[in-house]
């Protein structure tokens, strides 16, 4: 079964940090284009970052440019999102995506369940 | 960056009937335009990539059409488990932006 689970969800105090991880099962995940989507609480979906097969492209949106970094490891079948320098504004539910197709242009086809970033004193 | 607008914001419509969602980009997009169906607590379900690509699985009520700046989504016949919120995204740029969000209410 294709799987993504996030996980790394929690409290953190403005300014803290936060590495969400998301494990991926029944596909090559070194194949795929990889994305952050975030869903502030009542609000709708802003695209965070993603990354290219192997790591060598990376793309953020402007708000967290600077603060998160998004890395992957192909040999644990992880995808990563470092945040720093956390804000009130980030608090969201975090989903992880696959992006369909190996060129990553066509929408992302299988999403984790979420993993909820409160960020807050 | 790329600005992704759908009209309307909400829209009520009843059981059978045909109902489009309008998504309109800042700048042409060419075909690279999806659309995600997103029910309270689930995770956005992919149902329409490149414009008009139906993704596998999903039924064939939906539909998808555009090109450059102005797209649309098409439910022929609105079913139960239709109703939720419809999200366009573009990702011709490098930063993949979503639309606002159109949540469809049972009138």
């Amino acid at each position: 079964e294709v799987q993504l689970v996030e996980s790394g969800g929690g409290l953190v105090q403005p300014g803290g940090s936060l590495r969400l991880s998301c494990a991926a099962s029944g596909f090559t995940f070194s194949s795929y284009w990889m994305s952050w989507v975030r869903q502030a609480p009542g609000k709708g979906l802003e695209w965070v970052a993603n990354i290219k097969q192997d790591g060598s492209e990376k793309y953020y949106v402007d708000s967290v440019k600077g603060r998160f970094t998004i890395s992957r490891d192909n040999a644990k079948n992880s995808l990563y999102l470092q945040m720093n320098s956390l804000r009130a504004e980030d608090t969201a539910v975090y989903y992880c995506a696959r992006d369909l197709g190996a060129a990553g242009y066509y929408g992302m086809d299988v999403w984790g369940q979420g993993t909820t970033v409160t960020v807050s004193s | 960056d790329i600005q992704m607008t759908q009209s309307p914001s909400s829209l009520s419509a009843s059981v059978g009937d045909r109902v489009t969602i309008t998504c309109r980009a800042s700048q042409s997009i060419s075909s690279y335009l999806n659309w995600y169906q997103q029910k309270p607590g689930k995770a956005p379900k992919l149902l329409i990539y490149a414009a008009s690509s139906l993704q596998s699985g999903v039924p064939s009520r939906f539909s998808g059409s555009g090109s450059g700046t102005d797209f649309t989504l098409t439910i022929s016949s609105l079913q139960p488990e239709d109703f939720a919120t419809y999200y366009c995204q573009q990702s011709y740029s490098t930063l993949h932006t979503f639309g606002q969000g159109t949540k469809l209410e049972i009138k």
